[in-house]
């Protein structure tokens, strides 16, 4: 079995100050893990994906996400957030198995960020 | 850059209505998903579909539901008698032997 926790529902920031958005994993194998984010009446962007490789993972608008497996953690961070950022978030692990993969979804951090 | 399509956007239908949702996957790609979200809820895997046959399915994904593969382009999820709480967005996504899954834009199913 396979769950993700988002640790906070919602997260404030001012413009052009950091972002974190914090994700755990329970996984009975070693997971794959993701961050999704859905823009207002949008459908769902990939941000950036680990799958056993590096364990910092960049993604796109300078997103970044490490696995830490000691915290069995996957934060994503920005260095400076943006207006265009205001978005939900999902943390999402699945089970590598050949492409065929069943998501778990997080249930999501609301972002707003402060102009 | 290819992309995965939904229609339509938007379905309003009576309870106990058939509907029909339909997706156009990534061309290349195996491997076809349906999730939905509940307003205010978070995502759900409903069922994985692969080489013409479902692979997993969840327990939502009960007897009034249905996928088929009719073409070599669209996958379509059947709602045989919907229900006041199928309500919901309802995701189609694909993805390759690499595994990244690809989500349309979503259709927005209002049940009255």
């Amino acid at each position: 079995a396979q769950s993700v926790t988002q640790l906070d529902s919602h997260v404030s920031v001012s413009e052009g100050t950091p972002v974190l958005l914090r994700c755990n994993y329970s996984s009975s194998y070693s997971p794959s893990l993701f961050w999704y984010v859905q823009h207002p009446n949008k459908g769902l962007q990939l941000l950036l994906k680990y799958t056993s490789a590096a364990t910092l993972v960049k993604g796109i608008n300078g997103f970044e996400a490490e696995f830490k497996k000691s915290e069995t953690s996957f934060h994503l961070t920005k260095p400076s957030a943006h207006m265009s950022d205001a978005a939900e978030y999902f943390c999402v692990v699945s089970v590598p198995n050949f492409g065929n993969e069943k998501l778990t979804f997080g249930t999501g951090t609301r972002l707003t960020i402060i102009p | 850059e290819p992309e995965v399509t939904q229609t339509p956007s938007h379905q309003v239908t009576q309870m106990g209505q058939e509907v029909i949702l339909r997706c156009v996957p990534i061309s290349n790609h195996l491997y076809f998903y349906w999730y939905r979200q509940i307003l205010g809820q978070k995502v759900e895997f409903l069922v994985s579909f692969y080489n013409n046959e479902i692979s997993e399915k969840s327990e939502i994904f009960d007897d009034q539901f249905s996928v088929e593969r009719p073409d070599g382009s669209n996958f379509t999820l059947k709602i045989r008698s919907t229900k006041l709480e199928d309500s919901a967005m309802y995701f189609c996504a694909s993805s390759g032997l690499a595994g990244e899954q690809f989500f349309g834009p979503g259709t927005r199913l209002t049940v009255l």
